[in-house]
């Protein structure tokens, strides 16, 4: 079974400071990785997504999140907020070894990202 | 690109009456769609994965018989929540992909679902 931890319900950040999204994972073999952000009356819309290659990836708005497979994680990071990344992000994973035709994504339970000005 | 719509975005329905929601990729072909609930304050529950023209494949715990889903086309999922009753109310996300394996969802915007 995959699972995904997203350790803080919410995140408070300085617009124009660093911020970071926490996401850690769990899969019997090698994880598909995907950050997903959520603004009010929106739809998910994707952002970035480790597959292979390089541990960096980066993303839409700016986003990056690196892979550590020691640490089984996918932080999302950005270096300089903006008041307009506030919204809920989820973490997602997907065992690439989970077959049988069963694409679906596993998703973390969010978390509210809240840029003060 | 990869735009998908869902209908309706919102739908009251009686106990015992069946509704149902239609997923559609605009732009792009789907090789797979997928059907996700959200409880409120939760995450996303993956409830099953819709090739077209084939049966779906359900999540455990998932009723095949209660949450009936047809992918008729490559642009077009169907969920028929049949018999509905209040424990049935949800927020249901669909989504879509062009491929398998890592290739990104593209998600609806979702409908919400009260059963009275």
């Amino acid at each position: 079974a995959q699972s995904v931890a997203q350790p803080e319900d919410q995140v408070n950040v300085a617009e124009g400071n660093p911020l970071t999204v926490k996401c850690t994972y769990s899969v019997s073999g090698n994880p598909y990785l995907f950050w997903y952000v959520q603004y009010p009356n929106r739809g998910l819309q994707f952002l970035l997504k480790y597959i292979t290659g390089d541990n960096l990836v980066k993303g839409s708005y700016g986003f990056e999140a690196e892979f550590n497979k020691s640490q089984t994680s996918f932080h999302l990071k950005k270096p300089s907020a903006l008041v307009s990344d506030s919204a809920l992000y989820f973490c997602a994973v997907r065992d690439i070894w989970s077959g049988g035709g069963a694409d679906g994504l596993t998703f973390g339970k969010g978390t509210h990202l809240i840029i003060q000005p | 690109g990869a735009v998908v719509s869902q209908h309706p975005s919102w739908v009251i329905c009686k106990s015992g009456t069946s509704v149902k929601i239609e997923c559609r990729s605009l732009d792009f072909q789907a090789t797979t769609m997928f059907w996700y609930r959200q409880f409120p304050k939760q995450s996303l529950m993956l409830m099953a994965t819709s090739n077209e023209g084939s049966k779906a494949t359900y999540e455990q715990g998932v009723e095949k018989d209660k949450f009936l889903i047809n992918h008729a086309s490559l642009t077009l999922s169907t969920l028929t929540v049949t018999s509905a009753h209040p424990e049935d109310s949800s927020f249901y996300i669909c989504s879509a992909s062009k491929g398998t394996g890592g290739d990104e969802q593209y998600f609806g915007p979702g409908t919400r679902l009260t059963v009275t």
